[in-house]
C-alpha cells in the first residue's frame, strides 16, 4: 500500500480480555514504532523494531504488553488481561532505514476497554 | 530524561495571520527535530524534519527553525488558512532513536 495501515480502526473490549492490534508499514521500511496516545497528549513511545528484532522495548508499560514482527514487515501489538487504563489510541509508524528519519504514521487503532 | 514543551497549548487566529508555534526541549543532545500535524481522529503527518546540524527547513508556507544550544524550535506558518486548523506536535530524537513528543498546539484558523 501507499501508506501505513492499521487494523482494526476501532476496538471495544471488556476488562480482562486479550486484544491484538495490527500494523502494516510502508513496503521496504525497516524500522517500525508503536506509540500510545491519550487524549490531549502527545504519542508515548512503546517499542521500536529494526527488522525482525525489538531494538528498544523500554516503553512497554508492563508484561501484559508484547509486540512481534516475525518477518520484518507486519507487526502485531498484543495486550493481555486488558485494563480500563489501556484505553487509548495506539499508533504505528515506520521509517525507511534507521530511526532518525522521517516517521510515517498510520491512522491508529482506538482501543476502548469497558 | 528528555522533556518537550509546546507553547501555546491552543491558539485561535483569523485567516491570513502569520503565526509562530514554539517547542522547547530540555536536553540539547539531539539528532533531529520533527514537526507533525495531526487532524482530529487521524494519525500524524510529518511536516518538516530538521537535522541537528541544520538551522532551519522550509516547505511552502511553513518554516521551522532550530536553536539546539538553547533547546528551542519554532514553526512559522505564513498567511494562515482554515485548512491549517489542526494540532501541531514537535518531537525530538536523540541517540536512543526514540522520539519524545510534546503535547501539541491546537490551532484553529477561522474564516
Amino acid at each position: 500500500g501507499a501508506g501505513v495501515s492499521q487494523t482494526p480502526s476501532n476496538k471495544v473490549t471488556e476488562k480482562g480480555k486479550y486484544v491484538e492490534l495490527r500494523c502494516d508499514p510502508i513496503s521496504g521500511h525497516t524500522a517500525l514504532y508503536w506509540y500510545r496516545q491519550s487524549l490531549g497528549q502527545g504519542p508515548e513511545f512503546l517499542i521500536y523494531f529494526q527488522g525482525t528484532g525489538a531494538a528498544d522495548d523500554s516503553g512497554l508499560p508492563n508484561d501484559r504488553f508484547f509486540a512481534v514482527r516475525p518477518e520484518g514487515s507486519v507487526s502485531t501489538l498484543k495486550i493481555q488481561r486488558t485494563e480500563r487504563g489501556d484505553s487509548a489510541v495506539y499508533l504505528c509508524a515506520s521509517t525507511l532505514g534507521g530511526g532518525l528519519e522521517t516517521q510515517y504514521f498510520g491512522p491508529g487503532t482506538r482501543l476502548l476497554v469497558l | 530524561k528528555q522533556e518537550v514543551t509546546q507553547i501555546p497549548a491552543a491558539l485561535s487566529v483569523p485567516e491570513g495571520e502569520n503565526l509562530v508555534l514554539n517547542c522547547s526541549f530540555t536536553d540539547s543532545a539531539i539528532y533531529n527535530l520533527q514537526w507533525f500535524r495531526q487532524d482530529p481522529g487521524k494519525g500524524l503527518t510529518s511536516l518538516l524534519l530538521i537535522q541537528s546540524s541544520q538551522r532551519e527547513q522550509t516547505s511552502g508556507r511553513l518554516n521551522a527553525s532550530l536553536d539546539k544550544s538553547s533547546g528551542r524550535s519554532t514553526l512559522y506558518i505564513a498567511a494562515s488558512q482554515p485548512g491549517d486548523s489542526a494540532t501541531y506536535l514537535c518531537a525530538v530524537s536523540g541517540g536512543s532513536y526514540i522520539p519524545t513528543f510534546g503535547r501539541g498546539t491546537s490551532l484553529i484558523v477561522h474564516p
